[in-house]
């Protein structure tokens, strides 16, 4: 079965520090991979997907498909990035989704 | 464009008792879902349907039922609420093109 490992419950991090949230994934195949973001008491909405090579908000992905990974980065932090972050995958020729358990971005002054 | 619609965005239950969350989507999409999230468990996936007239059971089912009504309506009962179905529910909808899921604002329900 697939699975999305977000191994950082929380990151705590300065106002122009360098952000990169973690996002494993196990999955034999090739699968679409997202990432999601939820700010104070808001819904969740999609940040970026990977198969659409964009820049969201100055937050990039790159999908490593030898290790595994998709995590998100962003060079400068700003304190409006802080929120939760859900990495998610979706197999090929499916329609659900399969989130990792969330990091918290904590942005200070 | 009010996109995806939940209703109501509180509900306090007491154990036992039963309720529908209500889920509507006004952007023709094709599928539609039901998420719960809780603390320290990331949103796990309790029923989908994948297009009009068709039901699936997700990660967490038991304890759910779900109708899809239409294309634009995907409700999720609670037959007998309880304390472990405290959570905040979560709608979602999406397009066969891939550009992920549009959100709902969410139910907070507390099941006592």
């Amino acid at each position: 079965a697939q699975r999305v490992t977000q191994p950082e419950k929380l990151l705590s991090v300065f106002k122009g520090a360098p952000v990169e949230l973690k996002c494993n994934y196990s999955y034999s195949g090739s699968p679409e991979l997202f990432w999601y973001v939820q700010y104070s008491r808001q819904r969740l909405q999609l940040l970026l997907r990977h198969i659409s090579r964009e820049s969201i908000k100055g937050f990039t992905a790159d999908l490593n498909k030898g290790e595994t990974s998709f995590h998100l980065k962003k060079p400068f932090a700003q304190e409006e990035d802080s929120a939760m972050y859900y990495c998610a995958l979706q197999r090929p020729g499916y329609s659900t989704l399969t989130f990792g358990k969330g990091t918290m971005l904590l942005v200070s002054p | 464009n009010a996109g995806v619609t939940q209703t109501p965005k509180f509900q306090v239950l007491k154990t036992g008792q039963s309720m529908t969350l209500q889920c509507a989507q006004d952007m023709n999409h094709n599928s539609m879902y039901w998420y719960r999230q809780d603390p320290g468990m990331g949103l796990r996936l309790i029923y989908y349907s994948a297009s009009e007239g068709t039901t699936d059971k997700g990660e967490v089912p038991n304890g759910y039922n779900v109708s899809r009504l239409n294309k634009r309506e995907f409700s999720l009962r609670l037959e007998s609420a309880a304390p472990s179905q405290t959570s905040v529910y979560f709608c979602a909808s999406s397009s066969r093109d891939n550009y992920g899921y549009t959100f709902g604002s969410g139910t907070r329900l507390t099941v006592v």
